[in-house]
C-alpha cells in the first residue's frame, strides 16, 4: 500500500510569486492534515480535511495560504504571493479511525525556499 | 511556551549507551506519538500511545497520563539511530497534533 506522497519535493521561488504544493494522502483516509516547520521552531498545524471539508484550519497563518482537497482525495496547499518566512518544509499527514484512534501518517514533506 | 516540552535538546551518547528522552505537556491529550526523522529523510512513527508502555525492538515509550509526561528510551544505542526524535500530542478535543520541538540525537561510534 502506497504511503502519503507530497510533490513536489523540493522548491524554490522569488518573492511575492504563486507556489502549490500537492499532498496524496494513503487511500481510503478521510483525514488529511497539513503541518510546517519553519527553521528553528517546532512543527505546526495548519489544518485539517475530513473528506473534502475543512474541519480546523486554525493554524492557517493568513488569507495568502488557500488548502483545497476536491473531492476528499489530494490536497494542495497554494501560497499567494509567497513571502521571505513562508520557507520552511511542509508536510502532510493522513488517517483515519481504527479502534476509536486516529494514528497519523506522514508525507515526506515539501521544502520550500522563497528568495 | 510550548504546550509539549522535550528534553534534551541534543544528545550525543556513545554507541551502546541506553537512552532517555523526555515529554512533558500541560494540556490534556487523548495520544502521544513519538516521530523520529533521519538527516534529509521524512518523518516516520515509531509509536502512538494512550497509556502504559509499548516495546519494539530496542526501542520502548511509556506514557503517564496523570502525570503528563512521556518518555522514549533506546536501549543499546547505535549510530543509525542517530536522528530527530519528536513527540507529538494529540489534543484531547479533535485530532489536532501538537509537536515539541524535538531532540537531536547523535550516536557516536
Amino acid at each position: 500500500e502506497a504511503g502519503v506522497t507530497q510533490f513536489p519535493s523540493h522548491s524554490v521561488i522569488e518573492k511575492g510569486q504563486t507556489v502549490t504544493l500537492r499532498c496524496d494522502p494513503i487511500s481510503g483516509h478521510d483525514n488529511l492534515y497539513w503541518y510546517r516547520r519553519v527553521m528553528g521552531k517546532e512543527i505546526k498545524f495548519l489544518l485539517h480535511f475530513v473528506k473534502e471539508s475543512k474541519q480546523d484550519e486554525s493554524g492557517m497563518p493568513n488569507n495568502r495560504f488557500l488548502a483545497e482537497r476536491t473531492g476528499g482525495t489530494y490536497s494542495t496547499l497554494k501560497v499567494q504571493p509567497a513571502e521571505l518566512e513562508d520557507s520552511g518544509v511542509y508536510f502532510c499527514a493522513s488517517s483515519q479511525e481504527e479502534d476509536g484512534q486516529y494514528e497519523q501518517y506522514f508525507g515526506p514533506g515539501t521544502r520550500l525556499t522563497v528568495t | 511556551k510550548n504546550e509539549v516540552e522535550q528534553s534534551p535538546q541534543n544528545l550525543t551518547a556513545q554507541e551502546g549507551e541506553f537512552i532517555t528522552i523526555n515529554c512533558s505537556y500541560s494540556v490534556g491529550i487523548s495520544a502521544l506519538h513519538w516521530l523520529q526523522q533521519h538527516p534529509g529523510g521524512g518523518i516516520v512513527s515509531l509509536f502512538m500511545l494512550s497509556s502504559g508502555k509499548k516495546k519494539h525492538g530496542r526501542l520502548i515509550a511509556t506514557i503517564n497520563i496523570q502525570e503528563k509526561h512521556s518518555s522514549l528510551h533506546i536501549t543499546a544505542s547505535h549510530p543509525r539511530d542517530s536522528a530527530v526524535y519528536i513527540c507529538a500530542a494529540y489534543m484531547e478535543y479533535g485530532n489536532k497534533l501538537v509537536f515539541g520541538a524535538g531532540t537531536i540525537l547523535r550516536v557516536k561510534s
